[in-house]
């Protein structure tokens, strides 16, 4: 099992681009959900989903869009993008119900110039 | 919104010695869980607790779940090398749909 891949490791834009950020779990897990780390701020959620075609919003969604169209998918999409976005991305899933662990995708690099 | 103070914010160890952090609430959580973060790479879980009062291991972690379900910790015995990175504990708020709230992490490093 691959566990959680996410798809760039490292994107560098212009203000104003739009991107894709994709996350693939193999788990069969019914939760993704996507997170953005600042330095001195820990991981901070932006959107989520409780199983396939569900979304919902974080606690830092503006400026994202997400889609959840199969189960093993969750696409993070930024359409216009701008610096205050530059992070690191990382993506996570677990199966849902009354397990809450989650397991992390090795992150993305973004930097928004 | 619900936060989670984690402390100590960094430490250095030695090898050999023990580590202690903790995290620490104003509201109930359902589960309390620990990851580690090497540089570059996404965090891996290290323990997870359900239970008020559970105290569950991994190798030379221990873990508790606070009794007033506010709080946990995280111990580290006999320290190595390896051990160096951030530690996050995070917690599930109840009533939430499993989402987790995290803490800004605690940073191990080797003294010079």
């Amino acid at each position: 099992n691959a566990g959680v891949t996410q798809t760039p490791k490292f994107r560098v834009l212009k203000t104003g681009q739009s991107m894709t950020l994709l996350c693939a779990q193999d788990m069969n897990h019914e939760y993704m959900y996507w997170y953005r780390q600042d330095p001195g701020m820990g991981l901070r959620l932006i959107h989520y989903s409780v199983g396939e075609g569900t979304t919902a919003k974080g606690e830092v969604p503006d400026g994202y869009n997400v889609s959840r169209l199969k189960k093993q998918n969750f696409l993070l999409g930024l359409e216009s993008a701008a610096p205050s976005q530059t992070s690191v991305y990382f993506c996570a899933s677990s199966y849902g119900g009354t397990r809450h662990e989650q397991f992390f995708g090795p992150g993305t690099r973004l930097t928004v110039l | 919104g619900q936060q989670l103070n984690q402390s100590p914010q960094s430490m250095f160890i030695q090898e050999g010695e023990d580590v202690s952090m903790n995290c620490t609430s104003s509201s109930i959580f359902n589960t309390w869980l620990w990851y580690k973060q090497d540089p570059g790479e996404g965090p891996v879980l290290l323990i997870a607790l359900y239970k008020a009062g559970e105290l569950t291991s991994n190798g030379r972690l221990t873990a508790q779940f606070g009794i007033t379900r506010k709080d946990s910790f995280l111990n580290i015995s006999a320290s190595i090398p390896s051990d160096v990175g951030i530690y996050f504990c995070a917690g599930q708020p109840r009533g939430s749909q499993g989402n987790l709230i995290f803490g800004k992490g605690t940073k191990l490093s080797v003294k010079p």
